[in-house]
């Protein structure tokens, strides 16, 4: 199985600020027979269902505003907010799906509020 | 507007078995675009892929639940379900139902999850 390895487990961030979380597979999700990493991030705050942000590593679901965005290619990828809005404290998990059916998720990071 | 809904019992005894069930409303679950899929989340833990089925029946399971497990697909009603058997306290948790596209497994809708507790 593909491991997903999250990183940092939790940090905290002013309003306004960035926050970046990464994430590390242990092995390559880049397809190079179409140049697409196969590499999902989701939202998931307190008591809800997670949500989709971001798939193919930086395609934005409908809907995600534009301070998300998702970076990298291969093995390490990043999720970036680029000014946190209190309504972005949640548990953020990425995905791998290069090897769909057999799903992986990363552990979760927290951002919380400084 | 694609809306998934879990149900089943929240209480289950520990040897025995977790049945859930997900409704479909909003599209088909006859989609060919589509898997159907169940995620796990124990308590205060991270997303834990449990398995997928397609609209035709074939089904692909986390090799660590696959003795265990059975996820089964009704058309006629627009519902798919799991059953997990000889069920033990670490299968506490709660149980989301979710749609991804099918071949490229990124979960674009989910339920709003239903909780499960594994006690005697």
């Amino acid at each position: 199985d593909i491991v997903m390895t999250q990183s940092p487990d939790s940090l905290a961030v002013s309003l306004g600020e960035r926050a970046t979380i990464d994430c590390k597979s242990s092995q390559s999700l880049l397809d190079s027979s179409n140049n697409k990493n196969y590499l999902a991030w989701y939202q998931q705050k307190a008591g809800q269902p997670p949500r989709l942000l971001i798939y193919w590593a930086s395609t934005r679901e409908s809907g995600v505003p534009d301070r998300f965005s998702g970076s990298g290619s291969g093995t390490d990828f990043t999720l970036t907010i680029s000014s946190l809005q209190a309504e972005d404290v949640a548990v953020y998990y990425c995905q791998q799906y290069y090897n769909t059916p057999r799903l992986t998720f990363g552990g979760g990071t927290t951002v919380e509020l400084k | 507007q694609l809306q998934l809904q879990e149900s089943g019992p929240r209480l289950v005894k520990p040897s025995e078995s977790l049945s859930l069930t997900c409704s479909v409303s909003g599209d088909s679950i006859s989609n060919s675009r589509y898997y159907w899929g169940w995620i796990r989340q124990s308590p205060g833990k991270g997303l834990d892929w449990i398995g997928t089925i397609y609209y035709n029946g074939i089904t692909y399971y986390d090799p660590s639940l696959e003795r265990r497990l059975t996820i089964s697909i009704d058309t006629s009603k627009n519902q798919f379900s799991l059953d997990l058997r000889s069920v033990t306290a670490a299968d506490t948790g709660v149980y989301y139902c979710a749609r991804c596209p099918a071949t490229i497994c990124f979960f674009d809708s989910w339920g709003q999850g239903t909780r499960v507790t594994v006690s005697s």
